[in-house]
């Protein structure tokens, strides 16, 4: 299974724009790029997942490069609620059940 | 929709104990499954199931059963509980499989095992 590196913190300012990195080098045709969060204490969520364009939903953006080699999760405007661990996960497509394989994630740490 | 629930969502055992944990999910969706997630780490599946009567192994199977009698209904059975169990267990569901269904989690059951 193709794997996914993150860094193991990252810090912001309130109000600030956060980018979460991600690299997948080992990414395969069939593999989308997805990002899932756990606020303290509570269950992951989705955030948002792509295959090959950049895309925008209410919570968050997702960058993909072009080579599909890295991506940046991007929370515009961070607010205290954003921090928790942020997850990023490839779901390869050929696989019915399309398994979440969680890895250590970001702990995103804002400050006011 | 209440979506996912678990219960308890707090539970002591002592080794060589069993018991069951509930899941259930009020969204009608064919995919459930179950993980664990140790201190400091991601987490980890356990068990899964496609649909009513269809059940298979994840990562870490071992010291744990599952049925699926119901779509609603997903239980994890620990049947002889032991200290390397101590954990926090969820749950969580998805309309469909694939690389694009949406999974939905509970809020978990946290264990320890005395």
């Amino acid at each position: 299974d193709a794997k996914t590196t993150q860094p193991n913190s990252m810090e912001s300012n309130e109000e600030e724009p956060v980018h979460l990195p991600c690299n997948h080098s080992t990414i395969s045709g069939t593999d989308y790029i997805h990002w899932y969060r756990q606020l303290p204490s509570q269950g992951p969520e989705y955030v948002i997942h792509g295959l090959t364009s950049n895309v925008n939903n209410r919570m968050a953006s997702l960058a993909i490069a072009e080579d599909r080699k890295s991506s940046t999760l991007i929370l515009h405007r961070a607010t205290l609620r954003d921090a928790a661990v942020y997850y990023c996960i490839l779901r390869d497509d050929r696989d019915s059940w399309g398994k979440l394989q969680f890895g250590a994630g970001t702990q995103v740490v804002v400050t006011p | 929709n209440a979506g996912v629930t678990q219960t308890p969502k707090f539970q002591v055992l002592k080794t060589g104990q069993s018991m069951t944990l509930q899941c259930a999910q009020d969204m009608n969706h064919e995919y459930m499954s179950w993980y664990r997630q140790d201190p400091g780490m991601g987490l980890r599946l356990i068990h899964y199931s496609v649909g009513a009567g269809i059940t298979d192994q994840g990562e870490v199977p071992n010291g744990y059963n599952v049925s699926r009698s119901t779509t609603e209904d997903f239980p994890l059975r620990l049947l002889s509980a032991a200290p390397s169990q101590t954990s926090v267990y969820f749950c969580a569901s998805s309309y469909h499989g694939g690389a694009t269904g949406t999974q939905y989690f509970g809020p978990g059951t946290r264990l320890t095992v005395l």
